[in-house]
């Protein structure tokens, strides 16, 4: 079972910031925070994770609470292009396989 | 840019047929992974390799066996194909660890 709460769904116009929240308050201390997408009909794109920095790249940022206990996703201008589903996943760091939730359906209005 | 191939993104086969799902990576990733994605219940990790010639199971092997011969490719293979292995199946590649995981495009498998 996932370990994460995303809400199903959400709205974002274009070239607005889009901020994707999840909670994962049973994450355990070794344990990360992936975030992926999928665009429909294809694989899953993985975007960014981290530990409890916040972290950025040059796709989104990562914004973890101090307490881990929940994490935000921001695409800072968001595009139709990023119209996808959003999945947080957190995982540890022996762990193998990805457990994807339910995620995100981010819908991008121009 | 990490990239992970599948030898078909669309696929008909007829029950009972022998099929193979081909992946191969170009980043000299040590672990590969064969998923599959249907509506409702997520992505369910099937088999996993960390080696040449290593396998593991995931959560739902049975009906599927895996090949492993060379570090870039991953193959999948159902024995007897049956209508409810209709699905999209997802090939994903990784270095291990707290490394992320990259996915191939998918191939949707439909048997008839």
């Amino acid at each position: 079972d996932a370990k994460t709460t995303q809400p199903p769904s959400m709205d974002c116009a274009e070239g607005r910031a889009a901020n994707l929240p999840c909670n994962h308050s049973t994450i355990s201390g070794n344990e990360y925070v992936y975030w992926y997408r999928q665009i429909h009909s294809q694989g899953p794109q993985y975007i960014i994770h981290g530990l409890k920095n916040n972290e950025t790249n040059e796709m989104a940022s990562l914004i973890i609470t101090e307490d881990r206990k929940s994490s935000t996703l921001i695409l800072p201008h968001a595009t139709l292009r990023d119209t996808a589903v959003y999945y947080c996943i957190v995982k540890e760091e022996g762990a193998q396989k990805l457990v994807f939730g339910q995620g995100t359906r981010l819908t991008i209005n121009p | 840019d990490v990239k992970v191939t599948q030898s078909s993104r669309y696929l008909v086969k007829r029950t009972g047929e022998k099929v193979f799902l081909e992946c191969v990576q170009d980043m000299d990733h040590e672990n590969m992974f064969w998923y599959r994605q249907d509506p409702g219940l997520g992505l369910r990790l099937i088999y996993f390799s960390y080696d040449v010639k290593m396998k593991e199971k995931g959560d739902i092997p049975e009906g599927y066996s895996v090949s492993r011969e060379k570090k870039e490719r991953f193959s999948l293979i159902l024995e007897s194909a049956s209508t409810n292995q209709t699905s999209m199946y997802l090939c994903a590649s990784g270095l291990g660890g707290i490394r992320p995981q990259y996915f191939g495009p998918g191939t949707r498998l439909l048997v008839l």
